[in-house]
């Protein structure tokens, strides 16, 4: 069974940093494309930054592009999300969902629970 | 950056009714690369349609995807009570920006 758990959310402070892990289990972590998503309060889905399965290339959506930087680590099936320059609309809950292939084209195929998180003074 | 709109923005309905959802993209959607995922209240979203028309695992028959090109289409037959959510659309080939969402809730 497919597993991802989002963790490392919490309150912080305008400014402040953050680093997100997504934890995996039930599928060969290596072989698959892994993403951060993220919904604000009553908003919709905005994808943030992807990953290959190897780790060599990245993405980043612009509104996040040079303050987060994604990484993961495949001996130990975690994808990170350093998060720095954490601004109020930052606010959300971060998912970490699973890509269908290694690399693009990829669909979403499964997701876990998220982390919240607040940035508030 | 391919843009999607999803319409109606709400779509109310009673169980047993056929929801038709669209999604339209700014520009051609490439080999069909269009999925759809569904959300509850409180809940991570979950892939229902993926290559525009394939059903993820798992997925009931009911939940059906068409279009090709600019226009796509979610259609849930028979609604359930457990179908109502928001549903998102998504580009997974050279864009990966969602659609803002349809609601479909109860009438």
């Amino acid at each position: 069974e497919v597993q991802l758990l989002a963790s490392g959310g919490g309150l912080v402070q305008p400014g402040g940093s953050l680093r997100l892990t997504c934890t995996a289990s039930g599928f060969a972590f290596r072989n698959f494309a892994m993403s951060w998503v993220r919904q604000a309060p009553g908003k919709g889905l905005e994808w943030i930054s992807a990953i290959i399965g190897s780790g060599g290339d990245t993405y980043y959506a612009d509104s996040v592009k040079g303050r987060f930087t994604i990484s993961r680590d495949n001996s130990k099936d975690t994808l990170s999300l350093q998060m720095d320059s954490l601004r109020a609309d930052d606010t959300a809950i971060y998912y970490c969902p699973k890509g269908s292939e290694t690399s693009r084209p990829y669909y979403f195929d499964y997701w876990g629970l998220g982390t919240l998180v607040t940035v508030s003074s | 950056e391919i843009v999607l709109t999803q319409s109606p923005g709400t779509l109310s309905l009673s169980p047993g009714e056929r929801a038709t959802l669209s999604c339209r993209a700014s520009e051609t959607i490439r080999n069909n690369y269009l999925a759809w995922y569904q959300q509850k209240p409180g809940q991570a979203p979950r892939l229902l349609i993926y290559g525009s028309s394939s059903r993820a695992t798992g997925i009931p028959d009911r939940f059906s995807g068409s279009g090709s090109g600019t226009d796509f289409t979610l259609t849930i037959d028979r609604l359930e009570p457990e179908d109502f959510a928001v549903y998102y659309c998504q580009p997974y080939g050279s864009s990966r920006t969602f659609g803002q969402g349809t609601k479909v809730e109860i009438k």
